[in-house]
This record gives C-alpha cells, sequence and structure tokens, in this order.
C-alpha cells in the first residue's frame, strides 16, 4: 500500500462549480501538508501549505488537514478554467524535505 | 530571480548511454533533490542533498548519481540509461531550516530507446 493515497480522478466541472480533491495516508508522523498545482509539461508549483490540523484559506482555494482521521482535502470555490490542471498533495514528517507525494488528480473546468 | 532551472527540457538516449541533466538555483536553498514523474506513479524521490557535500538516496536510487559541490548546482547523472529510466524528471530546492516547502525546475523529457 502506498504511503499516499490520492483520489484519481479524472475530474470533469462546468465552471462556477466546487472542486473537491482529497487524499488520505499512512504515516501519523506526517505533519506538514501542501497542495501543488502542475500544468501540463510545467513543473509543479506549491499552492497550499499548511502544518498539523485545520483548515487554511487563500482566495477561493481551502485546504483542510484531519489528522485523527489521517484525511486532507483541498476545496476549490467559484472555478475556472485557468484551474484545469492536475493537483499533488503532499507531506512530510518536521525538518524532513522528502516529501510523500499523491499520484495526483486531473481536474478540466469547462467554460 | 529564475528560480530552479533544469537543462535540458528534452533528451533522447540509447539504450547503455550517459548523460547529466543539469539542476541550478539561485536562490541560495540548502535543499535540493531529484525527483522523476511517471504516469499512475507519482513523484518519487531519486536523490537528495542538504547542502553542499552532502547526498544521500531517496526511493529510487538504482541507476542515477549525484553530486553536490556547490550550493546552487545539483546534476544527476544517469550512468547506463534503461528504457525503465524514460520519465520526466524534476529538480526541486527548499529554504531548508525548518521550511519544508519544495520549489520545481520545469522538468526534462527523458526518452531512452
Amino acid at each position: 500500500q502506498k504511503e499516499v493515497e490520492q483520489d484519481p480522478g479524472p475530474l470533469s466541472v462546468p465552471e462556477g462549480a466546487i472542486v473537491s480533491l482529497n487524499c488520505t495516508y499512512s504515516n501519523s508522523a506526517f505533519q506538514y501538508f501542501m497542495w501543488y498545482r502542475q500544468y501540463s509539461r510545467k513543473g509543479p508549483e506549491l499552492l497550499m501549505y499548511t502544518y498539523s490540523s485545520g483548515n487554511k484559506e487563500d482566495g477561493r482555494f481551502t485546504a483542510q488537514v484531519d489528522k485523527s482521521s489521517k484525511y486532507i482535502s483541498l476545496f476549490i470555490r467559484d472555478s475556472q478554467p485557468s484551474d484545469s490542471a492536475t493537483y499533488l498533495c503532499a507531506m512530510c514528517r518536521p525538518n524532513d524535505y522528502k516529501l510523500s507525494f499523491g499520484a495526483g488528480t486531473t481536474v478540466t473546468v469547462r467554460a | 530571480n529564475a528560480g530552479v532551472t533544469q537543462t535540458p527540457k528534452f533528451q533522447v538516449l540509447k539504450t547503455g548511454q550517459s548523460m547529466t541533466l543539469q539542476c541550478a538555483q539561485d536562490m541560495n536553498h540548502e535543499y535540493m533533490s531529484w525527483y522523476r514523474q511517471d504516469p499512475g506513479m507519482g513523484l518519487r524521490l531519486i536523490h537528495y542533498s542538504v547542502g553542499a557535500g552532502i547526498t544521500d538516496q531517496g526511493e529510487v536510487p538504482n541507476g542515477y548519481n549525484v553530486s553536490r559541490s556547490t550550493t546552487e548546482d545539483f546534476p544527476l547523472r544517469l550512468l547506463s540509461a534503461a528504457p525503465s529510466q524514460t520519465s520526466v524528471y524534476f529538480c526541486a530546492s527548499s529554504p531548508g531550516g525548518g521550511d519544508e516547502k519544495l520549489f520545481f525546475g520545469s522538468g526534462t523529457q527523458l526518452s531512452v530507446l
């Protein structure tokens, strides 16, 4: 079993819809949780960065971490065609820069 | 500010050939790493370095070699290319010191025939 499992998708939603992306993990030592966005033929770019449990909001993006359930989520409100990309969850232990990544979920937002 | 720069962007090799993928960062980051990305597998760590002169193996190190002679550069060497090394390779760096955010380069698409 992989250390990080991510809903495989792909997801196709109409413009303006809420996009919900999820990952589960098995290592209880993970404390830092990240979401990366990757456009086609580009490198991943950091979208959200959270520490331990709780919610973090940045514009249309909300990241949630539930450490008791070992479950993290990313919500995209009022989705736009420019949000069409692959979203990768990632996580690591404190002071350990070796991130464990999910396989990614490809999202298409239809105009 | 260029960030993390990778060269080349595309490369085709024949089985058994060797080559070096270049990576340079201008952010004075201590931590650098190499990942490969394959369909359905996500990003897998090949090698990493926590500072000049220090390197260590990641999840999938076989067939690859690295060195870190300066803070800025972290080249990845393929010793004898195999078709299983066909992948997209990403270099990444992080400030270190408790800041685990990774900044990625734009990738190298490698095909081994």
